[in-house]
């Protein structure tokens, strides 16, 4: 049981570059999340699924885009890199069950810089 | 909306020290809340939770009382160890999809 895993663990981008920073977890979680987080910042949520084909808008989502085919896959795409977007990006997965009490589980995140 | 403000770190102590590491939020509902913990080099993994008030969540010695009157969930340690040198982050969750609002995180530093 690998839970949810990240690749790559460290990019280097050139501003206007497009990339895929994958996310897959295997406890067959419906819910999923991406965060980002900036030094000395908490996390800030970007993107969420509920379930496959289904993605909403977190706080932060300019920039970003997701889709959910799967109930394992959530990857998060760039497509115009900018400065501002280096960050530490981490996906998670919680069991789908609506309410608050759910633990997400991390992925160990993907370092990104853009240049 | 939500929001979840944690103290300044870091934290220096040294080992079997007393931690308390503050956290008070603001949220329109009635969240969980939860205390996640992120080694070096880590992903954060849960450290404890508490779903209702007056709840306490404990792990690993580390033990939070969900206060709604103060609006705290403070975490505490009676003895610290050098291996619980990491980032501490607060967060809460409102009545939706679980998701999740952190504070910035407190860093702790235990020397031996």
């Amino acid at each position: 049981n690998a839970g949810v895993t990240q690749t790559p663990k460290f990019r280097i981008l050139k501003i206007g570059q497009s990339m895929t920073l994958q996310c897959t977890q295997d406890m067959n979680h419906n819910y999923m999340y991406w965060y980002r987080q900036d030094p000395g910042m908490g996390l800030k949520l970007i993107y969420y699924s509920v379930g496959a084909g289904i993605t909403d808008k977190g706080e932060v989502p300019n920039g970003y885009n997701v889709s959910r085919s799967t109930t394992e896959d959530f990857p998060l795409r760039l497509e115009l890199a900018a400065p501002s977007q280096t960050s530490v990006y981490f996906c998670a997965s919680s069991y789908s069950r609506q309410g608050s009490q759910e633990t997400q589980y991390f992925g160990p995140g993907t370092r990104l810089l853009v240049l | 909306g939500d929001s979840v403000t944690q103290m300044e770190g870091p934290v220096t102590l040294s080992e079997e020290a007393f931690l308390t590491i503050n956290c008070t939020y603001t949220a329109t509902g009635y969240p969980s809340l939860f205390w996640y913990v992120q080694y070096p080099g880590e992903g954060l993994q849960l450290l404890l939770k508490a779903t209702k008030a007056d709840d306490k969540g404990s792990n690993k010695g580390f033990e939070a009382t969900y206060r709604k009157e103060t609006t705290s969930f403070h975490l505490e340690k009676g003895s610290v160890q050098v291996s619980d040198s990491a980032v501490y982050f607060c967060a809460l969750s409102d009545q939706g999809y679980s998701t999740l609002t952190f504070g910035k995180g407190t860093m702790l530093l235990v020397s031996p």
